[in-house]
Order: C-alpha cells, then sequence, then structure tokens
C-alpha cells in the first residue's frame, strides 16, 4: 500500500513564524504535490515537484517556498506566516501514468 | 465558469437508494479520478479512469470523452457512504489536477 504521511494533522502557529510542512512518500513516486483545501474553494495546487530539486509554482504560489532534496521527502514551507493562510494542507503523490495517492491533511491556524 | 462543473452539489439520500453524481468538464484531458472524503478526513482515490467503465464493489464510474462528462454512481447507498466527492482531471501532459467543488453526500437511515 502507497502510504503518505505528514508530519502534524494540527498545527497553530503565530503571525510572522516561519513554518515547515514536511511529507514524505514511500513508494519512489517522481511527483509530489501541495495542495490547500477551503469552504467553497475546493482544493487549490500550491507547488508541485516532478523530481528530486525540481519545483514548478502551481496555482496560489504567493506566500509558499517548496524544498525537495530527497525524492520521498516534500517539504512547504511558508516563511512568514499569515492569518490568512489558515487552512487544511495536503500532500499528494503520484507515479507519473498512475493515480494519484493523499496525505491526511495538516490543519493549519495562523494566529 | 470553472473547468470541472459538477452536479449536484448537495445531496440527500435514504439508505439503499441508487445514487448519481455528475461531472461534466470542458478541455481535454487525459484522465479523471474521483475521489472521496470524509468528514475530518483524508482524500481517498476511488476511481482513476480514460475511458468506458470501472467498478470497485457498490462503486461503479464511467466516462464518455466525447461528451466530456463522467458519472459516480454507488448502489445500495449506505450512511458510511456520507462524504464530499470530488471530480478532478488530468490535462494534457502535466501531472497536475484540476479539480471540481465537490458533491456532498448525505446517506439517512
Amino acid at each position: 500500500d502507497v502510504k503518505v504521511t505528514q508530519s502534524s494533522r494540527y498545527l497553530v502557529k503565530r503571525t510572522g513564524e516561519k513554518v515547515f510542512l514536511e511529507c514524505v512518500q514511500d513508494m519512489d513516486h517522481e511527483n509530489m504535490f501541495w495542495y490547500r483545501q477551503d469552504p467553497g474553494l475546493g482544493l487549490r495546487l500550491i507547488y508541485f515537484s516532478y523530481d528530486v530539486k525540481m519545483k514548478e509554482k502551481g496555482d496560489i504560489p504567493e506566500g509558499y517556498s517548496v524544498s525537495r532534496e530527497k525524492k520521498e521527502r516534500f517539504s512547504l514551507i511558508l516563511e512568514s506566516a499569515s492569518t490568512n493562510q489558515t487552512s487544511m494542507y495536503l500532500c499528494a503523490s503520484r507515479r507519473f501514468g498512475d493515480e494519484q495517492y493523499f496525505g491526511p491533511g495538516t490543519r493549519l491556524t495562523v494566529t | 465558469k470553472n473547468e470541472v462543473e459538477q452536479s449536484p452539489q448537495n445531496l440527500t439520500a435514504q439508505e439503499g437508494e441508487f445514487i448519481t453524481i455528475n461531472c461534466s468538464y470542458s478541455v481535454g484531458i487525459s484522465a479523471l479520478h474521483w475521489l472521496q472524503q470524509h468528514p475530518g478526513g483524508g482524500i481517498v482515490s476511488l476511481f482513476m479512469l480514460s475511458s468506458g467503465k470501472k467498478k470497485h464493489g457498490r462503486l461503479i464510474a464511467t466516462i464518455n470523452i466525447q461528451e466530456k462528462h463522467s458519472s459516480l454512481h454507488i448502489t445500495a447507498s449506505h450512511p458510511r457512504d456520507s462524504a464530499v466527492y470530488i471530480c478532478a482531471v488530468y490535462t494534457g501532459t502535466a501531472s497536475k489536477l484540476t479539480f471540481g467543488t465537490g458533491t456532498r453526500l448525505q446517506v439517512t437511515l
């Protein structure tokens, strides 16, 4: 079974803090993704990576950066957290041509 | 207009009913996903299909590429089927998904 894990289920941070969200997959997938999910807006792609050290902006990259130093790990970084980044963050991975597998999500609250 | 439209947005059914959720898209696709999300839960992939029909237990997914339309059917619905069902499409050669806004299903006893 494919497993995608995220470092935290719930996270509370203060405005201005630097926040790291970690995602790890155990199936040697090339592609990894970070989404945020908000009521009424659905799922939106923040960044994705198609290989180690490769990244591409998604639909809403502003305020975020990513890091992929190893194939199994994809990190999302909020350089200076703001209240409008309060959301559910979902990581996913995929082998090209195959279905996408999602992690359990991290509910981030920025106060 | 969204590239991926789902209907209905909300659906309430009684246990045992046959349920259909529809997805229409306006772009060329390479494949389509049906996803399920329980309240407070993560997202699970139910099907990925690019043609025809797939069946898994009480769930059936169909796609008509010419009409740019897919349906998800649930036979003999059960309260544990209560969830949000999301349609998403892969466009072109990119691995990116474009998502519908979801259908919230509530199955009552």
